[in-house]
C-alpha cells in the first residue's frame, strides 16, 4: 500500500524548534517530489515547502523562508522538515505530500500522509 | 503569488443533488488547476488534475472544466459521502502552489 506517515509533532514555545518526519511506504520515494504543506486549525490548505527527488533542489513559502529547512533521506524513504524559530502563527497540523512524476499531474498531490499537529504556545 | 478565489464558500445540498463549485484564478493558469476533497479530520484527497482530468478511483460524478482563469467543480448527482470541503489549487506557478479558501458542502 502507497503511504506516508508522518511524526514528530507537539507543543512546543515560541522561538523553539521541531523536526517533523514522513515516512513513506509502497512506491520508490527516492524517484518523486515531496512537499509540505500545512492547515491552521479551521483554516485553508497552505504549501509550505517542496524538495526534489535526489534533495539538490528546495524551495519555502516566503512565512517560513530562513526558519524551515525541507530534507530528505531516500536511503531512510524518509523526509523531513525542520522548523526553528517557531512562531503562533506556525501553528497548525502539517501534511506531507508527494508530487507524481509524470508531466500532466505537475505540482498536484496525489498521495497525503494524515498530517500531524504542531502547536506554538506558551 | 496567484490568489484564488472560490465561491461560493458553503452550500447546502440534498442527497441526488447536482452541484457546482466555482474557482477563478488571479491571472491565466492555462489548465494546471486541480481540485481537492477533504472530510474532517483527515487529508485532502486528489479529485481533478490538469481542469478535468479524473483523478484515478474516483468517481465519475465527478467532473472539471475551465481554463485561463474560470474553472468548476460539478458533483453530477451528490451522494452521502460527498459532503465535505473541497479546495482549488493551482499548480501553474509550481512549486509555489496555491489553494483556494474552499467551499464547504453540507446537507440541508
Amino acid at each position: 500500500e502507497v503511504q506516508l506517515v508522518e511524526s514528530g509533532g507537539g507543543l512546543v514555545q515560541p522561538g523553539g524548534s521541531l523536526r517533523l518526519s514522513c515516512a513513506a511506504s509502497g512506491f520508490t520515494f527516492s524517484s518523486y517530489w515531496m512537499h509540505w504543506v500545512r492547515q491552521a486549525p479551521g483554516k485553508g490548505l497552505v504549501w509550505v515547502s517542496r524538495i526534489n527527488s535526489d534533495g539538490s533542489s528546495t524551495s519555502y513559502a516566503d512565512s517560513v523562508k530562513g526558519r524551515f529547512t525541507i530534507s530528505r533521506d531516500n536511503a531512510k524513504n524518509t523526509l523531513y522538515l525542520q522548523m526553528n524559530s517557531l512562531r503562533a502563527e506556525d501553528t497548525a497540523v502539517y501534511y506531507c505530500a508527494r508530487e507524481p512524476a509524470v508531466w500532466w499531474l505537475r505540482g498536484a498531490f496525489d498521495i497525503w500522509g494524515q498530517g500531524t499537529m504542531v502547536t506554538v504556545s506558551s | 503569488d496567484i490568489q484564488m478565489t472560490q465561491s461560493p464558500s458553503s452550500l447546502s445540498a440534498s442527497v441526488g443533488d447536482r452541484v457546482t463549485i466555482t474557482c477563478r484564478a488571479s491571472q491565466s493558469i492555462s489548465s494546471y488547476l486541480n481540485w481537492y476533497q477533504q472530510k474532517p479530520g483527515k487529508a485532502p484527497k486528489l479529485l481533478i488534475y490538469a481542469a478535468s482530468s479524473l483523478q484515478s478511483g474516483v468517481p465519475s460524478r465527478f467532473s472539471g472544466s475551465g481554463s485561463g482563469t474560470d474553472f468548476t467543480l460539478t458533483i453530477s448527482s451528490l451522494q452521502p459521502e460527498d459532503f465535505a470541503t473541497y479546495y482549488c489549487q493551482q499548480s501553474y506557478s509550481t512549486p509555489r502552489v496555491t489553494f483556494g479558501p474552499g467551499t464547504k458542502v453540507d446537507i440541508k
